[in-house]
C-alpha cells in the first residue's frame, strides 16, 4: 500500500448506528487531518492530530469522535449521525512542522449516507 | 481571517486548449502559501502546484503554471493543452504561516473544468 489509504469507500448507514472510518497513511508523516465535503460546500477541516496529539476541532458535533493511535492511523467514529451528515469524508496527511510549506496528501475517502 | 474565493462555479474547454482557473484569496499574514488541487469523481485529492507568498517567479508543473498577482492577491491556476482526463473538480487553498505546528488549509469552493473533446 502506498500514500493514503481509507476505509470503507462506501458507506450507508441507519441514525442509530455505530461506525468507524479508518484512514492510514504509509507515507512517515507526523500529521493527520479528518475533512467533510458536503455537495456545493467548500471543504471542512474537522480535526488536526499532530504528534499523535488533536491540536484543532473545529467545533465538530460530539457524534463524531476521531483517534488517532499512532501516527500513521487515524479513526472516525460515527454514532447517532443525521442525514446531513451525509458527505464525502476525506482522510489526509503532511510532514509538521515544516520550514517552508508541505502539501497535504489525500487519501480516495469515504462516501458516508445516512438513511 | 483567512479567505479564498472561487468565482466560477463551472468551466469548459476544448481538448489542447488552454483554460484559466481564477482564485482570490485574502489574509493579514505577510507570508502564505498557495496551492491547486484536483478532484477527479473518484473522490482523491491530488496536489498540482503550490506557491509561496515571497517566490519571486510564478510556479509551474508541467502543464500547470499559477499566475501569481500578489497585489491583486489573485493565484490563478493556469492548464495548458487540455486533455479529457483534466476533466474534474479544481480547488484552491491557502495555509497560513509555516511552522504553525500543523498545516491548516482552507479551501475555496471549487470550480468543475469539463473538457471537450
Amino acid at each position: 500500500e502506498t500514500g493514503v489509504t481509507q476505509t470503507p469507500r462506501h458507506l450507508v448507514m441507519g441514525m442509530t448506528n455505530k461506525k468507524s472510518l479508518k484512514c492510514e497513511q504509509h507515507l512517515g508523516h507526523n500529521a493527520m487531518y479528518w475533512y467533510k465535503q458536503s455537495a456545493k460546500k467548500p471543504l471542512e477541516l474537522m480535526f488536526v492530530y499532530s504528534l499523535e496529539e488533536r491540536v484543532e476541532n473545529n467545533s465538530v458535533p460530539s457524534r463524531f469522535s476521531p483517534e488517532c493511535p499512532n501516527s500513521s492511523h487515524l479513526f472516525l467514529h460515527l454514532h447517532t449521525l443525521q442525514p446531513e451528515d451525509s458527505a464525502l469524508y476525506l482522510c489526509a496527511s503532511s510532514q509538521e512542522p515544516s520550514g517552508s510549506y508541505n502539501e497535504q496528501f489525500f487519501g480516495p475517502g469515504t462516501r458516508l449516507t445516512v438513511l | 481571517a483567512q479567505k479564498i474565493t472561487q468565482t466560477q462555479p463551472g468551466m469548459f474547454v476544448q481538448e489542447k486548449e488552454a483554460v484559466t482557473l481564477d482564485c482570490t484569496y485574502d489574509t493579514s499574514d505577510p507570508s502564505y502559501g498557495l496551492f491547486w488541487y484536483k478532484q477527479p469523481s473518484s473522490g482523491e485529492m491530488i496536489f498540482l502546484i503550490y506557491q509561496g507568498s515571497y517566490d519571486q517567479q510564478n510556479a509551474t508543473e508541467g502543464r500547470y503554471s499559477l499566475n501569481f498577482q500578489k497585489a491583486r492577491k489573485s493565484a490563478n491556476l493556469v492548464i495548458s493543452a487540455s486533455q479529457l482526463g483534466d476533466s474534474a473538480m479544481y480547488f484552491c487553498a491557502m495555509r497560513g504561516p509555516p511552522g504553525s505546528g500543523y498545516n491548516k488549509l482552507i479551501f475555496g469552493a471549487g470550480t468543475r473544468l469539463a473538457v471537450h473533446p
